[in-house]
């Protein structure tokens, strides 16, 4: 199975930050990469998928990045209602396309 | 675009099964993938399995092989995951999740989520 390990594991902001996030497959996944929020008690959201395609309705504050094993989600300028947890999850192939452990960005 | 209704909470047993629906309300699951994400209370995200209706194909993560039946029913408006042989660790809050098939072209993402089913396992 594909490992995927997402740095930090938490973060704390201010509003107008640039927020990077990472994510690192056990191997290379070309862009299989899609990325979600999820906010407390709330269903995931897709706002990134193929690796850097927007969902529509996502704001362009987020952005997507990488190949092969290294993955980025940037929030340009931090907004209040972008706490939450945001999760990476690889599509590559076969099951089971797991999903990181997490990134749970606080609002300072 | 289709929205998602999952039924309602359930306790259950150890060593008992659980029914899990989810009803697309404004469409059909024709020309979508269905699949199915679990969380246990303050932990990250866990993928089970999927089914397309429209090849007739599903798919599972090993770990849940032999456990989980995953089906799509009723001209396709529901879908449904079984899982079996309950354990307190499969406690979790249950997701089914769709992608549209031509919209995701070779890729594989979920866009429109339910909002969970909460299955309590306990004695």
């Amino acid at each position: 199975d594909i490992q995927m390990t997402q740095s930090p594991s938490s973060l704390s902001a201010s509003v107008g930050d640039r927020v990077t996030i990472t994510c690192r497959a056990s191997q290379s996944i070309s862009r299989y990469l899609n990325w979600y929020q999820q906010r407390p008690g709330k269903a995931p959201k897709l706002l990134i998928y193929a690796a850097s395609s927007l969902q529509s309705g996502v704001p362009s504050r987020f952005s997507g990045s990488g190949s092969g094993t290294d993955f980025t989600l940037t929030i340009s300028s931090l907004q209040p209602e972008d706490f939450g947890t945001y999760f990476c999850q690889e599509t590559y192939d076969t099951p089971p396309y797991s999903f990181g452990q997490g990134t749970k960005l606080e609002i300072k | 675009q289709v929205q998602l209704v999952q039924s309602g909470a359930e306790v259950k047993k150890p060593g008992s099964s659980v029914n899990v629906s989810c009803k697309a309300s404004g469409g059909t699951f024709n020309s979508y993938t269905v699949t199915w994400v679990r969380q246990a209370p303050g932990q990250g995200l866990e993928w089970m399995g999927r089914i397309t209706p429209l090849f007739g194909t599903a798919d599972f993560a090993q770990k849940f092989q032999g456990r989980v039946t995953i089906t799509a029913g009723e001209s396709t408006r529901i879908a449904y995951m079984e899982l079996s042989s309950l354990r307190s660790d499969d406690t979790a809050v249950y997701y089914c999740a769709t992608g549209d098939i031509a919209a995701a072209g070779h890729y594989y993402y979920m866009d429109v989520w339910g909002k969970g089913t909460m299955v309590t396992v306990s004695s």
